[in-house]
C-alpha cells in the first residue's frame, strides 16, 4: 500500500534563511505525481509545488524547490529566503491511482 | 481564491443526525474529491467523482455517501453522526480524472455535539 511519511512534525527557520522539509513515500506504481501543500492558520490548502514522477528535473517555483529522488522515494521541499508568511503546516501528498497525504510539518519562521 | 466553493462554512449538529455538505468545482473541472481532516491530523481521502461517476474510493465510512450531479456540483452526506466525525471536510476539484493538480475549497467545519 502507498504511504507518505513526513518525519519532522515541527521545524523552525530564521527569516531569510533556508529550510528543507523531508518526505518519503512508498509505492509500487510507476506513474504518479507528488505535491507539497501549505496550510496556514486559515486552514485553506494551498498548492506550493508539484512534481511528475516521469520527470527527472526537479520542480522549482520561485523560492520553493524540490529534491526528487525517485529511486530512494524521497521528495523534500526546500524553501529559500524564508519569509514570515511561509509559517504554516506543510503537507506532502502522493497522487497515483489513490491519494495520500503525510501528517504534516509545522514550520515556524523566526524574525 | 481557488475557485472551488463549499457550503456551509460551519455546521454544528448533534450525534445521530444527518448533514449534507455541498461543493461546486472550478469552472471546467470534471473531478471532485472529498477529504476529511480531523484535529491536528493530515488529510484522509474519502472519495472522488469524475463527470458524475465514482472514480476512486478511499477511507470513506459506510455512514457517508457522496454524489456528483449533472451540473458537476457534489454533495457529501454524513449520517448517524458521531462525535468523532467532527472535522474539517475539504472538497477539491481538477480538470481530469488522473494525476492532475487538485485545487481545494475553503472547507466545511463540522462540529458534532
Amino acid at each position: 500500500a502507498q504511504t507518505v511519511t513526513q518525519s519532522q512534525p515541527e521545524m523552525s527557520v530564521q527569516e531569510a534563511e533556508t529550510v528543507t522539509l523531508s518526505c518519503t513515500y512508498d509505492t509500487s506504481e510507476s506513474d504518479y505525481y507528488l505535491f507539497w501543500y501549505k496550510q496556514p492558520p486559515s486552514r485553506q490548502m494551498i498548492l506550493v509545488i508539484r512534481q511528475e514522477a516521469y520527470k527527472q528535473q526537479n520542480a522549482t517555483e520561485n523560492r520553493f524547490s524540490v529534491n526528487f529522488q525517485k529511486a530512494a522515494k524521497s521528495f523534500s521541499l526546500k524553501i529559500s529566503d524564508s519569509q514570515l508568511g511561509d509559517a504554516a503546516m506543510y503537507f506532502c501528498a502522493y497522487q497515483g491511482n489513490q491519494f495520500y497525504f503525510g501528517t504534516g510539518t509545522s514550520l515556524t519562521v523566526i524574525p | 481564491d481557488s475557485g472551488v466553493t463549499q457550503t456551509p462554512k460551519h455546521l454544528i449538529t448533534a450525534t445521530g443526525q444527518r448533514v449534507t455538505l455541498r461543493c461546486s468545482p472550478r469552472s471546467g473541472d470534471l473531478s471532485v474529491y472529498w477529504y476529511q481532516q480531523s484535529l491536528d491530523q493530515g488529510l484522509q481521502f474519502l472519495i472522488q467523482y469524475y463527470n458524475g461517476e465514482e472514480r476512486a474510493k478511499g477511507n470513506i465510512l459506510e455512514r457517508f455517501s457522496a454524489q456528483q450531479f449533472p451540473d458537476l456540483h457534489s454533495e457529501l452526506n454524513l449520517s448517524s453522526l458521531e462525535l468523532g466525525d467532527s472535522a474539517l471536510y475539504f472538497c477539491a476539484s481538477s480538470q481530469g480524472s488522473l494525476q492532475e493538480t487538485q485545487y481545494f475549497g475553503p472547507g466545511t467545519r463540522l462540529l458534532v455535539l
